[in-house]
């Protein structure tokens, strides 16, 4: 499985946008990538999933470069409730679809 | 969306007790679950693959033996925590992938909180 590289923390103001980017180098050719959000104590969300060049659902955008080395996650409009871990992670599902979790990136957003 | 669920959301249990905790897939059937281990301000760590009618497979450095999974429904299973120890004490996750769905993608229980003393 592909390793994956996040910043460990960034902060932000309520109304910003907010870009977390991820470094997946070794990403394979049949690898999805795929964003999870956790808050303390509890499971991880889905947030949205790619393959290459841009995914936007209701809650963000996912933008893959054409050599899919590396994603950034798009968050409009940041309000506190989006303070969170955000993990990026990439596989593809496979036969057993186990994902492994880097550190991923400490979300603070101020108000 | 499809819901995961897990009991006891805590349980508190004293040293050399088994604790079994309970992932549930509500809305659909999982053939596969997994359980994660989170410790204090750390990335979740995948323990186990958990399948329907058959043997869990472990990650390295997992013990088979105190961390025992069954799987013994589609839509049910179970991770109990034998002899637990204070270092056992962690947030326990499960999650379930649902055949068919989008790759990669898994639903997440809400997590078990054990603190064993």
């Amino acid at each position: 499985l592909a390793k994956t590289t996040q910043p460990i923390s960034m902060d932000s103001y309520e109304g910003q946008e907010v870009n977390i980017t991820c470094s997946h180098n070794n990403i394979a050719t049949n690898d999805y990538i795929t964003w999870y959000q956790q808050f303390p104590s509890q499971g991880p969300r889905f947030i949205i999933q790619g393959y290459k060049t841009k995914v936007t659902n209701e809650v963000a955008s996912l933008f893959i470069p054409a050599d899919r080395k590396s994603s950034t996650l798009s968050l409009p409009r940041v309000s506190l409730s989006d303070t969170a871990v955000y993990y990026c992670l990439v596989g593809d599902g496979g036969s057993q679809g186990n994902l492994i979790f880097g550190k991923g990136t400490k979300l603070s957003v101020k108000p | 969306g499809a819901v995961v669920s897990q009991h006891p959301s805590r349980v508190i249990c004293k040293s050399g007790t088994s604790v079994k905790i309970e992932c549930r897939s509500l809305d659909f059937q999982a053939t596969t679950m997994f359980w994660y281990r989170q410790f204090p301000k750390q990335s979740l760590m995948l323990m186990a693959t958990s399948n329907e009618g058959s043997k869990a497979t472990y990650e390295q450095g997992v013990e088979k033996d105190k961390f025992l999974i069954n799987h013994a429904s589609l839509t049910l299973s179970t991770l109990t925590v034998t002899s637990a120890h204070p270092e056992d004490s962690s947030f326990y996750i499960c999650s379930a992938r649902r055949q068919g769905f989008r790759d990669n993608e898994q639903f997440f229980g809400p997590g078990t909180r054990l603190t064993v003393l």
